[in-house]
């Protein structure tokens, strides 16, 4: 696609429950990262793919936070029984060998209720 | 662990002055050094880059010194408009294909006052 797609763009969940966000990054970029904006705060880590290799998940905040890459392609963060700290803006950001610079999606507002 | 300070939180500065935000890392390795601009509500955009390569780097406002030696680097804009106003992220990541994560600073939220 012609930028990172993120999807939904909007979800509030009920404390407990599982949520899926969802990365589409750019045709043919090769690396995909997750961060976590929360409110009026940096860019925290939490995990990237590079091609083939085990991705680095030095970034999770708890056993509770998984994701994967599917196919080189698509990246889903999982989010197992949700609670309130976990509200935050999850980005999804992609980019190529030797092209440096991320290009960020838009994000994924998540509000846990 | 390798880690990214970022000063000042705030900035507040006149229209048409210059504001000039800085940043150390803890890891010698980094050699790349972006910057991004975040507007209210929207995605972080990449302004500008430097690479350990060279001191600095220059595209029409706004301007990156480096210094690896103290490992600092810092964003200058000049003549400051209004629509500079936002949150500025600095940012350090190492490696030689630029895919390596990127480390952010906690970000400088900048106020142009008109």
């Amino acid at each position: 696609g012609a930028g990172v797609s993120q999807s939904p763009s909007n979800k509030v969940t009920e404390k407990g429950k599982d949520v899926e966000l969802r990365c589409d990054p750019i045709s043919g970029h090769t690396a995909l990262y997750w961060y976590r904006q929360s409110l009026g705060q940096g860019l925290e880590f939490l995990i990237y793919f590079q091609g083939n290799s085990a991705p680095d998940k030095s970034g999770l905040p708890s056993d509770r936070f998984s994701a994967e890459r599917t196919g080189g392609s698509v990246s889903t963060l999982t989010i197992q029984r949700t609670q309130q700290e976990d509200s935050a803006v999850y980005l999804c950001a992609s980019t190529s060998s030797g092209s440096y610079g991320y290009t960020f999606g838009s994000g994924t507002r998540l509000t846990v209720v | 662990g390798e880690n990214v300070e970022q000063h000042p939180s705030t900035l507040s500065v006149q229209e048409g002055d210059s504001a000039v935000i800085k940043c150390t890392y803890s890891d010698s390795a980094s050699n790349y050094f972006p910057w991004y601009k975040q507007e209210l509500g929207k995605r972080p955009q990449l302004i500008i880059d430097i690479r350990s390569n060279v001191g600095e780097k220059k595209d029409q406002r706004i301007a990156v010194t480096l210094n690896k030696t103290a490992k600092h680097f810092s964003l200058h804009i000049t003549e400051t408009q209004p629509e500079d106003s936002a949150v500025y992220f600095c940012a350090a990541s190492k490696g030689t294909s630029g895919t390596y994560k990127y480390i952010f600073g906690t970000g400088t939220r900048l106020k142009v006052l008109a």
